[in-house]
């Protein structure tokens, strides 16, 4: 079946412009989660949503940061006034129901803030 | 907080057994992870073990975890050039937590 699908794959844009990155999930995942990987670092965790529960956004750097997931499918990661400190791959992954903490990601989505 | 720590790069040649070896700090993981992240891919989850198990065996890997040391490896026999990759390990805190912490990665190249 299809994966977790995340796009643009890649995004370049100029300091202090907005961008907005799109997650779908896999379809019937109730977790929704987004990482960022910055080079020679780990994955960071940004913000989880589950169900209809208020997300958790305890990871998010800083409140240029900001993310939506409508319906309880797709989710929507904005940044905004970009800055050259935010590039970086965002990754995000859904979780099924009841299966342990096994997260599935996507691709991610690039970015490069000149 | 939590911190997950790995080695940043390993060569091996092809047919040998590669180990990737990880400490974290956090006595209340449940669950400890190995995700493998090929080139422009996303991670995928190779193997998991939970915090009361030593030892998982699954095919050409094999997962040790010593809890009092904080210390877990991921073994790859007869280690092929399609593993090269970069592979994360993560934990999982206590019961409830709603992520997984990540340590750096190690970039795994196998020498033909």
């Amino acid at each position: 079946g299809a994966g977790v699908s995340q796009s643009p794959s890649n995004k370049v844009t100029e300091k202090g412009k907005d961008v907005e990155l799109r997650c779908d999930p896999i379809s019937g995942h109730t977790a929704l989660y987004w990482y960022r990987q910055s080079l020679g670092q780990g994955l960071e965790f940004l913000i989880y949503f589950q169900g209809n529960s208020a997300p958790d956004k305890s990871g998010l750097p800083s409140d240029r940061f900001s993310a939506e997931r409508t319906g309880g499918s797709v989710s929507t990661l904005t940044i905004q006034r970009t800055q050259q400190e935010d590039s970086a791959v965002y990754l995000c992954a859904s979780r099924p129901a009841g299966r342990g903490y096994e997260q599935y990601f996507g691709p991610g989505t690039r970015l490069t803030v000149t | 907080g939590e911190d997950v720590e790995q080695s940043l790069f390993l060569s091996v040649r092809e047919g040998d057994s590669s180990v990737i070896n990880c400490t974290y700090t956090d006595s209340s993981s449940t669950y400890l992870y190995w995700y493998k992240q090929e080139p422009g891919a996303g991670l995928q989850l190779l193997t998991y073990i939970f915090s009361n198990m030593d030892m998982k065996q699954d095919q050409r890997l094999t997962v040790l975890l010593n809890k009092k040391d904080k210390h877990l490896s991921l073994r790859i026999a007869d280690t092929q050039t399609g593993d090269s990759a970069i592979y994360f390990c993560a934990e999982r805190g206590q019961t409830g937590a709603n992520n997984l912490f990540f340590g750096t990665g190690t970039r795994l190249t196998v020498i033909p």
